[in-house]
């Protein structure tokens, strides 16, 4: 089935700096989906960006989706200690489907 | 308004017991998703509840079964339980059978000796 998938190297970036993530697809999508998890807890959602849409920000975060390229790519601008988290990007395939397909994350460790 | 809500948060079991875990939606979520992860495998899709009806499983043995009560409250059961099914589990509410955001609980660890 597809999935998404991050660039597998964890990141380590100072306070303040800014982090970018990728996450690429096999196949056509309705949306792409990030969520944050710390520690082994539960996903936080983070934004949610269509297919029919190419940028998307909320806060501090920039999501841009390439559905040519089938690759969408997460900014998190000014990091803070608290950002410190694994990234994950959700795809979901098909509309009136709930189901996602998880890439394995992406660490970013933020250094205070 | 209440988040997704998970009881118990943590479990041990022993191999081939049996285990149900609960899913408590956010308050007007009618849809409710299973997933377990683990460090090896990641984040899988296990199944997908809407209206009490199952709308999508993923690709797990017939060990993990699931049900929706008519509040929209979900459990899963994993009979006979092996070593490979400790993972952390997730459960997630949405508001309808659309995909929009998923919101997550805080999950149950099981673990399994």
């Amino acid at each position: 089935s597809q999935q998404g998938e991050e660039d597998p190297q964890a990141l380590s970036i100072q306070e303040g700096e800014n982090a970018t993530m990728n996450c690429s697809y096999k196949t056509s999508i309705n949306n792409l989906q990030w969520y944050r998890q710390n520690s082994g807890r539960g996903l936080v959602h983070l934004i949610l960006i269509r297919s029919n849409e190419r940028e998307k920000h909320s806060g501090r975060l920039r999501v841009t989706l390439d559905t040519s390229k089938k690759s969408s790519s997460l900014l998190i601008t000014a990091s803070r200690a608290a950002d410190t988290a694994s990234y994950f990007c959700a795809t979901a395939l098909v509309y009136g489907n709930n189901r996602l397909a998880f890439g394995k994350g992406n660490q970013v460790v933020v250094i205070p | 308004k209440a988040g997704v809500t998970q009881t118990p948060r943590y479990l041990i079991k022993t191999r081939g017991q049996q285990v149900t875990l609960s899913c408590s939606p956010i308050s007007g979520h009618r849809s409710v998703s299973w997933y377990q992860q683990t460090p090896g495998q990641g984040l899988q899709f296990l199944f997908e509840y809407f209206s009490e009806t199952q709308r999508n499983k993923g690709n797990f043995p017939g060990r993990f079964s699931g049900r929706q009560f008519s509040n929209s409250r979900s459990e899963m059961n994993v009979s006979t339980l092996e070593l490979g099914d400790s993972a952390l589990y997730l459960c997630a509410s949405s508001l309808l059978v659309s995909t929009d955001t998923q919101y997550f609980g805080p999950g149950t660890r099981l673990t399994v000796l």
